[in-house]
């Protein structure tokens, strides 16, 4: 079983509206998670960190389930420049490594 | 400006030639960490060093060697016994020292074969 999984889409959207996607990690001691936005050709770029409680950062709301071992991400009224692979990073308890879903694409239409 | 530097940008390899691709940090993070994209695919873990001269096998790390004499610099080659080198190469830092902060990555490097 993969430690990180992400439905890869395509998410394809209308400007405006509001898409979530979702992430399974399979290690329970996990400690910390991400999202990362990945353009094309381009490093993935820290989006936002994932707490206990949830966070919000302007139009994108992360949140995490450890009882049931997801994270997922929020993005209300969609912009074209969101377009882009959005992975979900969970690092494990074994010592700094880190493991990466294959990331879910997004694509956001006028 | 703190940050992670790669180069080259770009890098084409002969047939049976070694190549070697630097990655530098400023940022005085203990943890450095080297992965490659295939298109369309996700990151895989070749290597990575916690300490300095001490580092770790990731998940591919066959046909690629690593050093790490110095906390700012963790280079990368790709030898002649990787039969398909070419993707993206990236190479990350973190803190370390179990601290779960996250990876910041370099700019990366695309290696093609001649």
């Amino acid at each position: 079983r993969k430690e990180v999984e992400q439905d890869p889409g395509p998410f394809n959207v209308p400007e405006g509206a509001t898409v979530a996607f979702n992430c399974t990690y399979s290690n329970s001691a996990s400690q910390s998670f991400f999202w990362y936005r990945q353009d094309c050709r381009k490093e993935p770029k820290l989006l936002m960190s994932v707490y206990s409680s949830g966070n919000e950062d302007g139009r994108f709301t992360a949140q995490l389930n450890r009882a049931s071992q997801y994270i997922s991400l929020l993005i209300r009224d969609s912009k074209l420049s969101d377009s882009a692979t959005y992975l979900c990073v969970v690092n494990a308890n074994t010592g700094n490594q880190f493991y990466f879903g294959t990331g879910t694409s997004l694509t956001v239409i006028p | 400006d703190g940050g992670i530097t790669q180069s080259p940008k770009y890098l084409f390899r002969k047939e049976g030639q070694n190549v070697t691709l630097s990655c530098e940090q400023n940022l005085n993070h203990d943890a450095m960490y080297w992965y490659r994209q295939d298109p369309g695919q996700g990151l895989r873990l070749i290597y990575y060093s916690q300490i300095v001269n001490d580092f770790q096998k990731g998940d591919i790390a066959e046909g690629y060697s690593v050093s790490r004499e110095k906390k700012e610099s963790f280079p990368l080659t790709v030898t002649s016994a990787q039969k398909n080198p070419t993707a993206f190469y990236l190479c990350a830092s973190s803190i370390g020292g179990g601290e779960y902060q996250p990876q910041h990555f370099g700019d990366g490097t695309r290696l093609s074969i001649l």
